[in-house]
């Protein structure tokens, strides 16, 4: 069976620029959820979608948002760049089982975003 | 609100010792606990959980974990490191978000 996978693999953008990141979850998991992994402030949630849905979201501004489509592959989106947004952005999937999402995710390799 | 706390940035055992990394959690209600490993420039893989049932949770590459609910702890143990289990290690809390700490750097000298 096929991991999650993640498109690009590296990003470079200058400020005030908009990315998409997408990402293919493993066949059949339902839920995908993306992070924001840097040095200095390790790994965050930025959000959570199942069947088509925010299901939960971090504590990220506005600027970076996020959708899942029925065959739950999800992108998600960065506007106006700033240079603190370079990190590397993981998505991960999981099963999810009686609408409890409690499961071990399965995590891409992340695609590395770099702003200039 | 929820957090994990990963004491050690880094971790340094001789081959062939035991090693365990240590994460203590705070959550409210029960928690759902989980350990994670990443290796240099790839995405982090799933070692074990802890949902319910046996203090001692054993995992993948030999690995194992200790719930103790009175300490809040949720150390991650092996009984003989290798040289390949040199990564980065991650302590994870589930209720209502993914909490992760910050990352455990083992390194296993030969």
């Amino acid at each position: 069976k096929a991991g999650v996978t993640q498109t690009p693999r590296y990003l470079i953008k200058t400020r005030g620029q908009q990315v998409t990141l997408s990402c293919s979850p493993i066949s059949g998991h339902r839920s995908v959820s993306w992070y924001q992994q840097t040095p200095g402030q390790g790994l965050q949630f930025l959000f959570e979608y199942f069947s088509e849905t925010q299901r939960n979201k971090g504590n990220f501004p506005g600027r970076f948002s996020g959708r899942q489509f029925s065959n739950s592959r999800s992108e998600m989106n960065v506007s106006t760049l700033e240079l603190g947004d370079s990190a590397l952005y993981l998505c991960a999937s999981s099963l999810v089982i009686g609408g409890m999402g409690y499961n071990e995710q399965f995590f891409g390799p992340g695609t590395r975003l770099t702003v200039l | 609100a929820q957090s994990v706390a990963q004491p050690e940035d880094q971790v340094n055992v001789a081959e062939g010792n035991p090693l365990t990394v240590k994460c203590t959690y705070s959550v409210s209600g029960n928690p759902y606990l989980f350990w994670y490993v990443q290796y240099p420039n790839r995405g982090l893989q799933f070692l074990l959980k802890y949902i319910t049932g046996d203090n001692l949770v054993k995992g993948s590459y030999g690995f194992e974990a200790e719930f103790n609910k009175s300490q809040t702890s949720f150390h991650l143990k092996k009984p003989s490191a290798l040289v390949s289990d040199s990564a980065l290690y991650f302590c994870a809390v589930r209720s209502y978000i993914p909490t992760f700490g910050r990352g455990t750097s083992l390194i296993v000298h030969p």
